[in-house]
């Protein structure tokens, strides 16, 4: 069964710091991966995805990607935060194909301090 | 981009009443939606898979009984939570896979029920 794990619960960062989410999933072969990003009471939004191809996957919003297969990792990363970047960000696996389900992680919340 | 709409986005029900949860496809069709929930401060657990013209699948543990899902068409998928108690006080969110985007996963803007 596939399963997603991210270490980290709750994240502080200065505005202007860069950002390094952490996400490892555990799968079979390769998966499709997922960030999605959660501003309180609102709905998911896809922040970026990884299918195959180059495993640097550049997303909405100045976030960027990197699948290391060797580590299971997908871990998300932005250079420069911004105060509207604090929200709850959540990694997802799912199996490659069409129409098949996602499972997401338990999420890191993001708190952004000026 | 591919579009979901999601109705309503708040509702306070009393406690035995039922409540009906939409889920629209705006701009593309969608033969399979999916019903998530999800618990303050959690992430979320995927509760059903709904297919457009036939029954919906469940997730272990999830009563089917309880959380009708009807896929009558390519753009609408509706979830009913039946003789609602307070413990069903959740936020649940549908996704719908667009074919055109390769499988993009688009979610709608949630539902936060109130079971009071």
């Amino acid at each position: 069964a596939q399963s997603v794990t991210q270490p980290d619960i709750h994240i502080t960062v200065s505005e202007g710091a860069s950002l390094e989410l952490r996400c490892n999933y555990s799968y079979g072969a390769t998966p499709y991966l997922f960030w999605y990003v959660q501003s309180p009471g609102q709905g998911l939004q896809l922040l970026l995805k990884y299918f195959s191809g180059d495993t640097l996957v550049q997303g909405i919003k100045g976030f960027e990607a990197e699948f290391k297969r060797s580590q299971s990792s997908f871990n998300l990363r932005k250079p420069s935060v911004h105060w509207s970047d604090a929200a709850e960000y959540f990694c997802a696996v799912g199996a490659p194909g069409g129409y098949q389900k996602v499972t997401f992680g338990t999420g890191t919340k993001l708190q952004v301090i000026p | 981009g591919a579009v979901v709409s999601q109705h309503p986005s708040r509702v306070i029900c009393k406690s035995g009443t039922s409540v009906k949860i939409e889920c629209r496809s705006l701009d593309f069709q969608a033969t399979t939606m999916f019903w998530y929930r999800q618990f303050p401060k959690q992430s979320l657990m995927l509760m059903a898979t709904s297919n457009e013209g036939s029954k919906a699948t469940y997730e272990q543990g999830v009563e089917k009984d309880k959380f009708l899902i009807n896929h009558a068409s390519l753009t609408l998928s509706t979830l009913t939570v039946t003789s609602a108690h307070p413990e069903d006080s959740s936020f649940y969110i549908c996704s719908a896979q667009d074919r055109t985007s390769n499988y993009g996963y688009t979610f709608g803007s949630g539902t936060r029920l109130t079971v009071v």
